[in-house]
């Protein structure tokens, strides 16, 4: 089985719904992100936890929320979902005690079509 | 400002032909450079991390390499299943222990 698993991994939704990705791992990482990743910008830092009760803002926040409802899932939210937000989207973990450069590990990633 | 500036942006290969991306950076302290390789429709699968100027880390037919200013990701003889995307992707104090800086990637394809 896959150490981080995402659902759904492709969502079709259409403006103003509000729609929620989940990711999941048993890794056993304490850190957990979501990134988005559209073509010619690379990938993006859109929020992060370095536990449950530890949520930060990334680089592109708006219009996003994220729930970390244990160690081991982060969920991100879209409230009111516009063509925009049309990306692929990726959750990753990283280990605290790994050492001073943490390593990162994604997963699958959700395509994500809102029209 | 952090930066990560990947080149080529694309680079066609014949099979056994070998060469070399470029990442080259701005940071404040790097605290770890890395290298993913990401195939279409799929997450970035981690390759490789470097710390230190003049650190070298090698797995099958790939090669990193780090100075002060930049990365090099060599491919020797490389096959046409090494064809996919490569990212490298910096750690700065600023980002520590929370996000990584990517750079947009060299899209690799090896024909045989």
């Amino acid at each position: 089985d896959a150490d981080v698993t995402q659902t759904p991994r492709n969502r079709i939704t259409k403006t103003g719904k509000r729609i929620m990705l989940e990711c999941s791992q048993t890794k056993g990482h304490d850190r957990m992100y979501w990134y988005r990743q559209d073509p010619g910008l690379g990938l993006r830092l859109i929020y992060y936890s370095f536990d449950v009760k530890d949520i930060n803002k990334g680089e592109i926040s708006d219009g996003y929320s994220v729930s970390r409802q244990a160690q081991a899932k982060f969920s991100l939210s879209l409230e009111s979902a516009i063509p925009n937000q049309t990306a692929l989207y990726f959750c990753a973990t990283s280990d605290l005690g790994s050492g001073p450069q943490e390593t990162q590990y994604f997963g699958p990633g959700t395509r994500l079509l809102v029209l | 400002e952090d930066q990560v500036t990947q080149s080529p942006e694309a680079l066609r290969l014949q099979e056994g032909e070998s060469s070399s991306l470029n990442c080259s950076y701005t940071v404040s302290g790097l605290r770890g450079l890395f290298w993913y390789r990401q195939d279409p429709g799929k997450g970035p699968e981690f390759l490789f991390t470097l710390y230190s100027a003049g650190e070298e880390k090698e797995k099958e037919r790939l090669k990193a390499t780090l100075t002060k200013k930049e990365s090099f990701l060599h491919i020797t003889a490389p096959k046409p299943e090494d064809s996919a995307t490569y990212l490298c992707a910096v750690q700065a104090p600023r980002q520590a222990g929370t996000a990584l800086i990517f750079g947009k990637g060299t899209t690799l394809s090896v024909s045989s």
